[in-house]
């Protein structure tokens, strides 16, 4: 089976710079999404293709990749970033598969 | 920029079955790819399924969890897609999302217990 690896859970001061880290061999060769979700609200696309941010996406949010990990970077996280972040990746043209969240913490 | 509603869930007692939807508007329905998402209480979110627009067929794929259990199926004249689950478990409690991945529903939520 197929299992992306992220930190359960991530601590950053405000107007710091905040990494959440998501690792899997199937990175190595397939694209990774990270979606951010606030308490009650459905998720919201934040990355795709590694690093591309869809329209509307703070240009804080950024995505860079090295072999089997990808990274979501937030320069200058605010306190409105405190969310849960989940990377995706698709191993196989039939199967979708999510990271097990990470809770970013901002104080 | 597209909206997705989610609607239908419910309570529903082990064994049981129940179908939701999710009513699309503001983007080309039809040959978008639509997956539907769960997410547990208190957990992270998990991949339920996908079906594919017309123009890639409208083939279908299912997660491990669901699979055999569980149906997805569209109707572009209505810009709609459905979720049919039959032999329903404890463990599928959740919020179910609908998600074009750019454009998510509210979520609708399905319980099941006795």
């Amino acid at each position: 089976s197929y299992e992306l690896t992220q930190p359960s859970s991530v601590s950053v001061s405000p107007g710091q710079t905040a990494t959440i880290t998501c690792s899997g061999d199937v990175l190595a060769n397939k694209y990774a999404r990270w979606f951010q979700q606030k308490p009650g609200q459905a998720p919201v696309m934040l990355i795709y293709k590694d690093n591309k941010r869809p329209s509307g996406i703070p240009e804080r949010f950024s995505g860079s990749t090295s072999g089997t990990t990808v990274t979501l970077t937030i320069s200058g996280a605010q306190v409105e970033d405190e969310a849960d972040y989940y990377c995706y990746s698709a191993p196989d043209n039939d199967l979708v598969v999510f990271g097990g969240g990470t809770k970013l913490t901002v104080v | 920029e597209g909206q997705l509603v989610d609607s239908g869930g419910g309570l529903v007692k082990p064994g049981g079955s129940l179908t939701i939807s999710c009513a699309a508007s503001g983007f080309g329905f039809t040959n978008a790819w639509m997956s539907w998402v769960r997410q547990a209480p208190g957990k992270g979110l998990e991949w339920v399924g996908r079906i594919r627009g017309k123009i890639d067929n409208g083939t279908i794929d299912y997660a491990a969890a669901v699979r055999g259990r569980f149906t997805i199926s569209r109707d572009d004249s209505e810009n709609r897609l459905f979720l049919q689950m039959t032999g329903l478990k404890t463990e599928d409690t959740a919020t179910y999302y609908c998600t074009s991945w750019t454009v998510w529903g509210r979520g609708t939520r399905v319980i099941v217990s006795s």
